[in-house]
């Protein structure tokens, strides 16, 4: 069973970097086609994707957040990773890190493994 | 980007009701739209893929139809452990982009 865990500051203080990691458990994060993607969810707000990164290391971003972002994926460690520039209170929210199964089809099935989220508050 | 638009934003049912909820995209998304139920605290959990496609392990009591710009969700016999926020999501085009949620309650 594959879990994911998000890991990293719960407090960011405006204009500085936001850095968190999702720690993939139950199976390899290079193996299969999958995305592994950052969702947002400001609190009592919906959805928001901020981007995604195939096993194989391509990257896609939301366009309204592009400029400031920026994932990555460790193969060795299992892991994948986010970093948010010059954060305001705006992007205080709970970040989640997820999968997407694409085998067979680009546009894959949905999302269809969640970490628990992880609560992030910018304020100085 | 593509706009996901729910009705209702809430709604109120009780035990054993049918409850449809509405999902509107901008523009023709096919078929290539994912449901999820969200309880407070906790994240999100995939229900139905591909506008109707049952997500393993998910009860039959819940399916989808549509396709193009207009899709429901249907829940045939609404269950105690059913009351949660319902959203749809698109994933014809990147981003992806949800609704803005229906809240289920009693």
């Amino acid at each position: 069973q594959v879990q994911l865990q998000e890991s990293g500051p719960g407090l960011v203080k405006p204009s500085q970097t936001l850095s968190l990691t999702c720690t993939v458990s139950g199976g390899s994060i290079s193996s299969g086609a999958y995305y592994w993607s950052w969702i947002r969810q400001p609190a009592g707000k919906g959805l928001e994707c901020i981007g995604r990164v195939y096993s194989s290391g391509p990257t896609n971003y939301n366009p309204s957040l592009e400029s400031r972002v920026t994932i990555s994926i460790d193969t060795s460690k299992n892991q994948f990773s986010l970093k948010l520039t010059s954060v305001t209170a705006a992007d205080t929210a709970v970040y989640y890190c997820a999968r997407t199964d694409y085998g067979g089809n680009p546009r894959g099935r949905g999302v269809d493994y969640w970490g628990q989220g992880t609560q992030v508050t910018v304020s100085s | 980007d593509i706009q996901m638009t729910q009705s209702p934003s809430t709604l109120s049912a009780s035990v054993g009701d049918r409850v449809t909820i509405t999902c509107r995209a901008s523009q023709d998304i096919s078929s290539w739209l994912a449901w999820y139920q969200q309880k407070p605290g906790k994240a999100p959990k995939l229900l139905i893929y591909k506008a109707s496609s049952l997500q393993s392990g998910v009860p039959s009591r819940f399916s989808g139809s549509g396709s193009g710009t207009e899709f429901t969700l249907t829940i045939s016999s609404l269950q105690p452990d059913d009351f949660a926020t319902y959203y749809c999501q698109q994933y014809n085009s990147y981003p992806w982009t949800f609704g803005q949620g229906t809240k289920v309650g009693i």
